[in-house]
């Protein structure tokens, strides 16, 4: 049973420090997506990389967030420095879609970040 | 910008009663996802919707899309306590090209169902 798996599964760290998340797509998909959820935000794309090519970030603070993807099983999402605000689940899905199949998302467990 | 719209946002259900969710979203598109949330648990696929008229069916849970009103409904038959979570739409804006999978989400629905 394929599926997307994220470490950690919950961080807790002051603020200031550097946190990286990490996520492992589904073998063979092609599309991962980085999401950010809090209850006064809801879901929010903060990133995408299609073949490992990022394609869109503009949901992402720029000046602190950065996401990678430094080889087809791993996508990486970094935030440097951290603050309180940038507490939330964050979740990577994967996909391999077409325009005729859909481009169905697969979600992985999620992070649980908390900066205090 | 694409707004994608629930209502309602929360709903308390019977056990035994049916109830629509809607979900409207402002551009167009023909791909439209369904998806549940568990509480502290992560989002699982429920049904993709990728054309005008298109209806997909699984257990009490039915879900249909009419592009040209720009909304999906989500429909719940004989609702059960196990069809208690958060329910969320999600829109692929599609403009003559492709986006790859870069949904929208909408702000779910909050669905209880009690004795």
């Amino acid at each position: 049973d394929a599926r997307v798996t994220q470490t950690p599964r919950h961080k807790v760290t002051e603020m200031g420090q550097e946190v990286t998340m990490r996520c492992q797509p589904i073998l063979g998909h092609n599309t991962v997506f980085w999401y950010r959820q809090t209850m006064m935000q809801g879901l929010e794309l903060l990133a995408y990389f299609r073949n490992r090519a990022p394609l869109d970030d503009s949901g992402m603070p720029k000046d602190r967030f950065s996401a990678e993807m430094p080889d087809a099983t791993l996508a990486t999402l970094k935030i440097q420095p951290s603050e309180p605000r940038d507490s939330a689940v964050y979740f990577c899905a994967s996909g391999l879609g077409s325009r005729d199949r859909g481009y169905e998302q697969y979600f992985g467990p999620g992070t649980r970040l908390t900066v205090t | 910008e694409l707004k994608v719209e629930q209502n309602p946002l929360f709903l308390s259900m019977q056990e035994g009663k049916n109830y629509t969710i809607y979900c409207n979203y402002s551009t167009t598109s023909d791909r439209l996802y369904w998806y549940r949330q568990d509480p502290g648990k992560s989002l699982e696929s429920l049904f993709v919707l990728l054309s005008n008229g298109a209806v997909k069916q699984e257990g009490r849970l039915m879900a249909s899309l009419d592009t040209k009103a720009r909304l999906s409904t989500l429909h719940i038959t004989a609702a059960v306590h196990d069809l208690s979570a958060t329910y969320f739409c999600a829109v692929d804006p599609y403009a003559g090209g492709t986006s790859y999978g870069k949904l929208t989400f909408g702000q779910g629905t909050i669905l209880t169902v009690h004795p």
